[in-house]
């Protein structure tokens, strides 16, 4: 099937552990991005990547980080500097279009105890 | 400042009948794109409809119209006859470049039988 996966669907860490929450797409699409996502609420921007070996930070970058070393995969590690990371985390894809449209993957639902 | 705005947290319409869901929005650029996404309570958020800001008729998908009235800055999305499967929580998001797509707080939809 064609779109983009990201595994597990729920994940749990104990607090002051590092995690990385995978992100594959088939899509052949150059742009990816990361969201989180608080209950009630909508998605924010944490990381975003146009090209392998490319990544700009989003609005709430602090206590996260990615990298982009192929262009199918694009993985987000929660540090332990983030102060709050219980959340829905979703990762999308897109083609460097005119008008950024983005294709979602299922969300990981992370929860740190 | 860039911002999207939807104000109705919840919505209930009984099956079959058409919906209005509010969005509005603020940007100063003249070029920018509208999003509606149907996030279901599996957490993937599904593209619904885009509207671009030089697009001279309203968009149209399926059931999905979106009702764009630049003058007032608003994108609402029109559902007809509503099905139970469009119970779900609906973004309104806005595009104006630079890879950052900003997003409303959603607004829940709930459709009775």
């Amino acid at each position: 099937d064609g779109g983009i996966t990201q595994s597990p669907k729920y994940l749990f860490r104990k607090e002051g552990q590092n995690v990385t929450l995978s992100c594959e797409q088939n899509l052949n699409h150059d742009a990816m991005y990361w969201y989180r996502q608080d209950p009630g609420q909508g998605l924010r921007l944490i990381y975003y990547s146009q090209i392998v070996n490319d990544f700009q930070k989003g609005d709430i970058a602090e206590g996260y980080s990615v990298s982009r070393e192929k262009k199918e995969s694009f993985p987000l590690t929660v540090t332990s500097a983030q102060k709050n990371p219980t959340a829905f985390y979703l990762c999308a894809a897109g083609a460097l279009s005119s008008y950024n449209e983005q294709f979602f993957g299922p969300g990981t639902r992370l929860t740190v105890l | 400042a860039q911002k999207i705005t939807q104000t109705q947290p919840g919505m209930f319409v009984q099956e079959k009948e058409a919906v209005t869901l509010d969005c509005t929005y603020d940007t100063s650029d003249p070029s920018y794109g509208l999003f509606w996404y149907k996030q279901p309570s599996s957490g993937e958020m599904i593209f619904l409809i885009y509207q671009g800001s030089y697009d001279q008729q309203n968009a149209t998908e399926g059931r999905y119209s979106l009702n764009f009235q630049k003058a007032r800055k608003s994108a609402n999305l029109v559902i007809s006859a509503s099905q139970l499967g469009d119970s779900a929580m609906y973004f309104c998001a806005m595009y104006t470049g630079g890879f950052k797509t900003i997003f409303g707080a959603g607004t829940r939809l709930f459709v009775k039988a």
